[in-house]
């Protein structure tokens, strides 16, 4: 079973502070890696993605990916009230289907973070 | 652009019953994925299609079938619902396999 693990939290930070959330998967050949953003009430949307290691920087976040050791993570600069929601990391899994093999986009359970005014 | 439309937004259900949900994806996108979202167990995938073919699908029953249409819109059928079954129902759809997706605002289905 192919898994994408994460701090279920609550991450608590104070406004303008840097929110760190972080995201471990189980498959080392896996290619694509997302961040969504839900806030309460709504469905998940999409903020950051990446494919390959290093940093990704967009705004105030930035994503962060290590392939070797199977990590990914996000980084909120300047947090504000308005990033208060749950953020979903997602790895695209290769996956022997009824179609062949094909990719499967795998949630975490997602971390709760709230910035604080 | 017009984004992912999922009908309808709300739906209530009796055990036993069984229900279509309906999805439109975003103009150009050939795949459509379907998930169920519930507080204990997050996003759990149920399955994708491209093309009209199921590509992939989740560990859940047979209950759960779904299709995809030669204009790309999707369905997902329930059948004989169960108590167990209520949730929120995401359809996404993408460009292709290594692109994130776009969800739907989601149905939330309750069987009493």
């Amino acid at each position: 079973q192919k898994e994408v693990e994460q701090n279920s939290g609550p991450l608590s930070v104070p406004e303008g502070a840097i929110a760190s959330l972080n995201c471990t998967y189980s498959d080392r050949g896996s290619q694509s890696f997302f961040w969504y953003r839900q806030y309460s009430g709504k469905s998940p949307e999409l903020i950051m993605s990446i494919y390959s290691n290093g940093d990704k920087e967009d705004g105030r976040f930035t994503a962060q990916l290590n392939k070797a050791s199977q990590y990914v993570s996000l980084l909120i600069r300047d947090s504000q009230p308005s990033d208060s929601a749950t953020y979903l990391c997602a790895v695209n899994f290769l996956s022997r289907g009824s179609g062949g093999s094909n990719y499967k986009l795998t949630f975490g359970k997602g971390t709760l973070l709230t910035v604080n005014p | 652009k017009a984004g992912v439309t999922q009908t309808p937004r709300y739906l209530i259900k009796t055990r036993g019953q069984q229900v279509t949900l309906s999805c439109s994806p975003i103009s150009g996108h050939r795949s459509v994925s379907w998930y169920q979202q519930t507080p204990g167990q997050g996003l759990q995938f149920l399955f994708e299609y491209f093309s009209e073919t199921q590509r992939n699908k989740g560990n859940f029953p047979g209950r759960f079938s779904g299709r995809q249409f030669s204009n790309s819109r999707s369905e997902m059928n329930v059948s004989t619902l169960e108590l167990g079954d209520s949730a929120l129902y995401l359809c996404a759809s993408s460009p292709g396999q290594f692109y994130g997706y776009t969800f739907g605002s989601g149905t939330r289905l309750t069987v009493v």
